[in-house]
């Protein structure tokens, strides 16, 4: 069974900060993993995908993945107010259906 | 990416009746799924539709609570049959393209009385 973990939070970061949100997962066949970020009342947006091991960059966005550790994480640099939202961990094992996580609260404070 | 069209965006029905909810794209897409995402829940995948054939449930989901139906690559319904309290919920269509990542729709709010 696909875990995905992910803590709760929130996470509070003062503007302008980086803020670190952090996911696990157990399915070693995992390839390709996602980002969304969920405002609430709203749907799920895909922020940014990783495939291979290492560090994808994508304005204030960067994910970094290491599968060997079963770890993928998501930076965000100079964190805004309009920042705050719950930002869910997915993966796939590359037939597209997706496990989410839990999400993380993040709190982005003025 | 693709627009994708959810209707409707909610609803309040009394229990024991059923609701469709439809899901259109505006261009073919390869891939179409429906989700559960519970008050304070994350998304649980409910099935993936698969156009001219029966819809690929997950555990937990039976063809008979939601029917589901594709009739072709860019249209799909989600109907939630003798609804109880407990099927209150955001139900979302998402849509993918080859290898492409999932986009969602902006999902169905549905309260159940």
């Amino acid at each position: 069974q696909k875990e995905v973990e992910q803590n709760s939070g929130p996470l509070s970061v003062p503007e302008g900060a980086i803020a670190s949100l952090n996911c696990t997962y157990s399915d070693r066949g995992s390839q390709s993993f996602f980002w969304y970020r969920q405002y609430s009342g709203k749907s799920p947006e895909l922020i940014m995908s990783i495939y291979s091991n290492g560090d994808k960059e994508d304005g204030r966005f960067t994910a970094q993945l290491n599968k060997a550790s079963q770890y993928v994480s998501l930076l965000i640099r100079d964190s805004q107010p309009s920042d705050s939202a719950t930002y869910l961990c997915a993966l796939s094992t590359g037939y597209s259906t997706l496990t989410f996580g839990k999400g993380t609260m993040l709190l982005v404070s003025p | 990416s693709a627009v994708i069209s959810q209707k409707p965006s909610r609803d309040i029905c009394q229990r024991g009746t059923s609701l469709t909810i439809q899901c259109q794209v505006d261009s073919q897409v390869t891939m179409m799924f429906w989700y559960r995402q519970q008050p304070g829940q994350s998304l649980t995948l409910i099935a993936t539709a698969n156009q001219g054939s029966e819809a690929t449930y997950e555990s937990g989901f039976v063809i008979d609570k939601f029917p589901i139906s594709r009739p072709n690559l860019t249209f799909s319904t989600l109907t939630v049959s003798n609804m109880s309290p407990e099927d209150s919920s955001i139900y979302l269509c998402s849509v993918a393209t080859d290898n492409q990542p999932q986009h969602f729709g902006d999902g169905t709010r549905l309260s159940i009385l």
